[in-house]
């Protein structure tokens, strides 16, 4: 099974400020199928990143990920309020499907 | 519009048994993985179990392998999750989710299961 350990647990930011996420897989994610997801209160969770790097249909570019391997890396360029959330890694190679513990992002 | 619903959740007993529904429109059903993942009050996700296309390949999360059932009916374009054996760490959200591979695209709204006596 591949342990995905996210970090910070908690990130405090204002809204134009730039973010990094990071997700440190146990061992190297194959094909570097690693996604990432947003979840705001009481809502499902929404694809952003999938394939490590690629945006999802709709998602802004102000959302990019990086990364291969075993390290990886969700980025804001600049916060808006409607970011602020929940974000999830995945990684969806290797049966089972694992994902992160989660970060935070919270208005400071 | 991709629409996935649930149904089924409750108030359930430990030992009991349920079954999660879950129905897809605005996409072809029976050309996506389907999983459902759950979320325990306050914590992150979890992948609880996959099927295939066409049924003939599950895959489940060792701690629900041999009490939950995956399966699906593309003709009713419907998941389905039979939940036996219920224990109080079951207690979560449950989503239905589609998959283009293993790559979860799109989630229903969730429906929530409460095991406890």
């Amino acid at each position: 099974e591949i342990v995905l350990t996210q970090s910070p647990g908690t990130l405090s930011l204002s809204p134009g400020e730039r973010a990094t996420l990071s997700c440190r897989a146990s061992q190297s994610v194959p094909k570097n199928y690693l996604a990432w997801y947003q979840q705001k209160p009481g809502q499902a969770p929404r694809l952003l990143i999938y394939d490590a790097s690629n945006r999802a249909t709709g998602i802004p570019d102000r959302f990019s990920g990086g990364g291969s391997g075993t390290d990886f890396t969700l980025t804001f360029s600049r916060l808006e309020p409607d970011d602020f959330a929940v974000f999830y890694c995945q990684q969806y190679a290797t049966s089972p499907l694992t994902f992160g513990g989660g970060t935070k992002v919270e208005i400071k | 519009e991709v629409q996935l619903v649930e149904s089924g959740g409750g108030l359930v007993q430990p030992g009991g048994s349920l079954r999660l529904s879950c129905v897809g429109s605005g996409f072809t059903f029976s050309s996506y993985w389907m999983n459902w993942v759950r979320q325990a009050p306050g914590k992150g996700l979890e992948w609880v179990a996959n099927i295939k296309q066409d049924g003939s390949e599950k895959n489940y999360l060792d701690s629900v392998r041999g009490r939950f059932t995956i399966s699906r009916d593309n003709a009713e374009k419907s998941l389905f999750l039979q939940m036996n054996n219920l224990r109080p760490e079951d207690t979560a959200v449950y989503y239905c989710a589609g998959a283009g591979g293993w790559l979860i695209e799109n989630w229903g709204q969730g429906t929530l299961l409460t095991v406890t006596s």
